[in-house]
């Protein structure tokens, strides 16, 4: 399967932990986005890289959260001491950049759900 | 700025029924827009997309939607509905790097 991966698929961790996500686009995209969605919502914009540059940031991502592409390949989400108001699905998606401010289409991963009680 | 509003939480239709699911948008330029669709336990996937070539899009699985610019519409339509059709649709406008997506709307289909 070429397509976009997460992992985990489920985390449940305890308030105040620490969790870490990851995600694999597809191999040629140099494009990545990550989104939360909570329920009954649709995908809000937390940041995108394209290469290993983390070139936006919603005023979403809290200082707790931080969000690295290394080697513009992979990328992790970090969330330290997490709150419970951080349960939601954590969506990866991938594109590649097109020309001039044209966007091409995201694939999507399946999503990471993180459970904070 | 851009911004999705999708007119309908919950659509229930019955199956062999047209399905129409309303959305409005506004950006600032020109838009690109999309209908996304997400069954339970699976990723978001594409339905169709408008980047201003025809304003009649066709997607897969027999959708379509109308890029109507004085209305500031893109409904999405499909004749007749699937069982397999229910799921959640989202219509989403790009914004400058990012999509900005609505809030979904629910599509019930009975049998």
């Amino acid at each position: 399967d070429t397509g976009v991966s997460q992992d985990p698929r489920h985390k449940i961790t305890k308030r105040g932990q620490n969790v870490t996500f990851r995600c694999d686009p597809i191999s040629e995209h140099n494009r990545l986005y990550w989104y939360r969605q909570t329920l009954g919502q649709g995908p809000e914009f937390l940041t995108y890289f394209q290469n290993e540059a983390q070139l936006e940031k919603s005023r979403l991502l809290s200082d707790r959260f931080s969000a690295e592409r290394p080697k513009g390949s992979f990328s992790t989400l970090e969330i330290q001491r997490t709150e419970q108001g951080d349960s939601a699905m954590y969506l990866c998606a991938s594109s590649l950049a097109a020309g001039g401010t044209g966007l091409n289409e995201q694939f999507f991963g399946p999503g990471t759900r993180l459970t904070v009680l | 700025a851009q911004s999705v509003t999708q007119l309908d939480s919950h659509v229930s239709v019955s199956e062999g029924t047209p399905v129409l699911l309303r959305c409005n948008y506004s950006s600032s330029y020109s838009p690109s827009l999309f209908w996304y669709v997400q069954h339970p336990n699976k990723g978001l996937q594409l339905l169709l997309k408008y980047t201003s070539a025809a304003t009649l899009v066709k997607g897969i699985n027999g959708f379509e939607a109308e890029f109507k610019k004085s209305e500031t519409s893109f409904h999405l339509t499909k004749p007749s509905a699937h069982m397999s059709d229910a799921a959640e649709y989202f219509c989403v406008v790009t914004g400058r790097r990012a999509l900005t997506f609505g809030s979904g709307t629910r599509l019930q289909v009975q049998p």
